[in-house]
């Protein structure tokens, strides 16, 4: 069955810096790839996906991932943090679940804290 | 316009009470789910419907039942609510079920809380 790891639970940056959450899945086939971010006590925003093609993906609010088979990984990263980026990122995979459905599993989450 | 909107935002209930939770989308998507968010933020999906034919039904206790009285909505009805069905409940809706390439857009959540 696939499964998504997301190791740091917990990240804290300072404004303006740099930021990169890891992601790792585990999965037979070729996966599709999503990253979810939740503000508080809001609902699932999607900010990129990777299905295909080009491996480096953009996303809105000037989010990238890069999509490494070799490693499993699919990690976001984002040049330089704003406070409002402070949220709980998911990463989650889309897999075939049998009788001719999808479904999405996500990891843990990674909750990250930005610093003025 | 809201794409997956769900009703109650808040549902604060006693034990053993009977509770449905609403869930529509204006994308014109085939295919509807339900999600639970426990309270470590861990996301898990419990069913997903296909032109309101059952497709996803994890394990979850035959209390949950869910309700597509057409393509546009999902309901979730629970029946004899125990302490640990707290948690915030999320509709997702995607195009069709079958492409692995669907993205999936949520609702806003709705948190329940059982006393």
């Amino acid at each position: 069955a696939q499964s998504v790891t997301q190791p740091d639970i917990h990240i804290t940056v300072s404004e303006g810096a740099s930021l990169e959450l890891r992601c790792n899945y585990s999965y037979g086939a070729t996966p599709y790839l999503f990253w979810y971010v939740q503000s508080p006590g809001q609902g699932l925003q999607l900010l990129l996906k990777y299905f295909s093609g080009d491996t480096l993906v953009q996303g809105i609010k000037g989010f990238e991932a890069e999509f490494k088979r070799s490693q499993s990984s699919f990690n976001l990263r984002k040049p330089s943090v704003h406070w409002s980026d402070a949220a709980e990122y998911f990463c989650a995979v889309d897999a075939y679940s049998g009788a001719g459905s999808y479904q999405l599993t996500f990891g843990k989450g990674t909750k990250l804290s930005v610093i003025p | 316009d809201t794409a997956v909107s769900q009703t109650p935002k808040y549902l604060v209930t006693q034990m053993g009470n009977d509770k449905s939770i609403k869930c529509e989308q204006n994308l014109g998507h085939d295919t509807m789910y339900w999600y639970k968010q426990d309270s470590k933020k861990f996301l898990k999906i419990m069913f997903s419907y296909n032109n309101k034919e059952l497709i996803i039904n994890e394990t979850v206790p035959n209390r949950f039942s869910p309700k597509s009285p057409d393509k546009a909505h999902l309901n979730l009805h629970i029946n004899s609510l125990e302490l640990g069905d707290s948690a915030v409940y999320f509709c997702a809706s995607s195009q069709v079920s079958g492409s692995s390439a669907d993205t999936q857009y949520f609702g806003p959540g709705t948190r329940l809380t059982v006393l």
